[in-house]
C-alpha cells in the first residue's frame, strides 16, 4: 500500500538559513514519483519540485533542492537562504508508475516559519 | 496556467443534510481528484477518475460520493452530512501521466452544524 510519513509538525529558522524537512514513503511499486507542494498563507497549494524515482540524481530548482535516500525510502526537502516568504506548509507526495491508477497521496504536512 | 474552479467556496449545512461540491477545471487534464484537509492529517484523498464516467476510491470514501459528468466537472456528494465531515475540501486536476503536477482549486470550507 501507498504511504506517505512527514513527523515534523512545524520547524521554526532564522531568515537566510537553510533548513530539511523530512518525507519517507512505502509503495510496492519499483518505479515511482515523489513531489513537493507548499501551501501558501492564503491556502494555495503550489508545485514545487519533483523526484523520479529511477533518477540517481537529485533534483534542483532554483533554492529548492531535493534529498532522495532510495534504500532509506526518504525524500528531504532542502531550502537554502531561506526567505520570510518561504512561511508556509509544505507536503510531500508520492505517485506510482504502475500502480493504483494515477493515485496521488500526501503526507501530513510541515509548517515552516522563517523569522528575521 | 491550469485553471480549477470550486464553488461554493464556503457552505455551512445541517446535520443529515445534502451537499454537492463543484469543480471544473478547464484544461482538458483526464485526472481530478478530491481531498480533505483537516489539521493533523493532511490532505486525504476522498475519490478521484481518470476521465468522464470514471471513478476510483481513495483512502477516505466513506459518506462520500462522486461523480465525474464530463472531462471539466467532478462532484463530491454528501447526502447525509455530519459534523465529522466539516473540513477544507480542495480539488485538483492533472495531466495523463505518473509524473504530472497536480493542479489545485482554492479550496471549499465546509461546516456541518
Amino acid at each position: 500500500a501507498q504511504k506517505v510519513t512527514q513527523t515534523q509538525t512545524s520547524i521554526s529558522v532564522v531568515e537566510k538559513t537553510t533548513v530539511t524537512m523530512d518525507c519517507v514513503y512505502e509503495t510496492r511499486d519499483s518505479s515511482y514519483f515523489l513531489f513537493w507542494y507548499k501551501q501558501t498563507a492564503s491556502g494555495e497549494i503550489v508545485f514545487l519540485i519533483r523526484q523520479d524515482s529511477y533518477k540517481k540524481e537529485n533534483a534542483t530548482v532554483g533554492h529548492y533542492s531535493l534529498n532522495f535516500q532510495k534504500p532509506k525510502s526518504s525524500i528531504g526537502l532542502i531550502i537554502t537562504a531561506t526567505q520570510i516568504e518561504d512561511s508556509a506548509v509544505y507536503f510531500c507526495a508520492m505517485r506510482d508508475m504502475n500502480y493504483n491508477q494515477g493515485k496521488l497521496i500526501f503526507g501530513q504536512g510541515t509548517k515552516l516559519s522563517i523569522k528575521p | 496556467e491550469a485553471a480549477v474552479t470550486q464553488s461554493p467556496r464556503n457552505k455551512v449545512t445541517v446535520t443529515g443534510g445534502n451537499v454537492t461540491l463543484s469543480c471544473r477545471q478547464t484544461n482538458s487534464h483526464n485526472y481530478m481528484y478530491w481531498y480533505r484537509q483537516d489539521t493533523g492529517h493532511g490532505l486525504r484523498l476522498i475519490h478521484y477518475s481518470y476521465g468522464a464516467g470514471n471513478l476510483q476510491i481513495g483512502d477516505v470514501p466513506d459518506g462520500y460520493k462522486a461523480t465525474r459528468t464530463t472531462q471539466e466537472d467532478f462532484f463530491l456528494l454528501l447526502e447525509l452530512a455530519s459534523p465529522s465531515q466539516t473540513s477544507l475540501y480542495f480539488c485538483a486536476s492533472s495531466e495523463t501521466g505518473a509524473n504530472t503536477e497536480v493542479f489545485f482549486g482554492k479550496g471549499t470550507r465546509l461546516t456541518v452544524v
